[in-house]
């Protein structure tokens, strides 16, 4: 099957700074890719949406200047937590799909823990 | 917008056949629905998809009745691996976004 990466798998940051979360399909071309975050004991909650080569869709509440997301390739998306805080941590999770009638496919996650 | 209800938790012990079934009563025509398992700590991992009647894979078996506003999925013979938290989703692609809304999913604990 279709085959996600992300890295880093966790990341511990202080307050303020800002950490870069790379999604990696690595034996497929992703048309699409998309950013989830996921509290505890808590279902995943889309945050936005990245098609190759354009502009981020975000979901409503989530604020775009907060959350950069860079779909560069057809392989690769970063999604970057800028001036981070405390509850900013969380599970972050990427999917990807690689035309309009795939189904998705996630990576493993990243573990972000704010100080 | 397709919205799914599941059963909030689930128990079974190792070795039964176990049965979760997602409600979709607004299911469009070109819907498709698909099950993901998720273990803590962990990203969502596809495990079947269907659009009607029946299909099976070496993991699971989806049943879809033919007004499709209900579909179940079987699990063969569980093990303790099989505790985790199943999500079922209903949607045309993954861009039309009615793909991308996550319920709450079921959380099977399977026992010795």
């Amino acid at each position: 099957g279709a085959v996600v990466s992300q890295h880093p798998s966790w990341v511990i940051c202080k307050s303020g700074t800002s950490v870069k979360i790379e999604c990696r399909s690595l034996d497929f071309q992703a048309t699409t890719m998309f950013w989830y975050r996921q509290f505890p004991k808590q279902s995943l909650m889309l945050m936005a949406t990245s098609n190759e080569g354009s502009k981020a869709t975000y979901e409503q509440g989530v604020e775009k200047d907060k959350f950069l997301i860079n779909h560069a390739s057809l392989t690769l998306s970063t999604l970057t937590v800028t001036s981070a805080h405390p509850e900013d941590s969380s599970f972050y999770i990427c999917s990807a799909s690689g035309s309009r009638t795939d189904t998705q496919y996630f990576g493993p996650g990243t573990r972000l823990t704010v100080l | 917008l397709a919205k799914t209800t599941q059963p909030i938790s689930m128990d079974s012990y190792e070795g039964q056949e176990v049965n979760i079934t997602c409600s979709h009563n607004n299911i469009a025509t070109n819907d498709y629905i698909t099950w993901y398992q998720q273990f803590p700590s962990q990203g969502p991992r596809f495990i079947i998809q269907g659009y009607k009647t029946k299909v099976t894979n070496e993991v699971a078996s989806l049943f879809i009745p033919a007004d499709r506003k209900s579909s179940t999925l079987s699990l063969p013979r569980v093990s303790l691996s099989d505790t985790a938290v199943y999500y079922c989703l209903v949607g045309d692609s993954p861009n039309a976004g009615n793909m991308l809304t996550f319920g709450g999913g079921t959380r099977l604990m399977v026992k010795p």
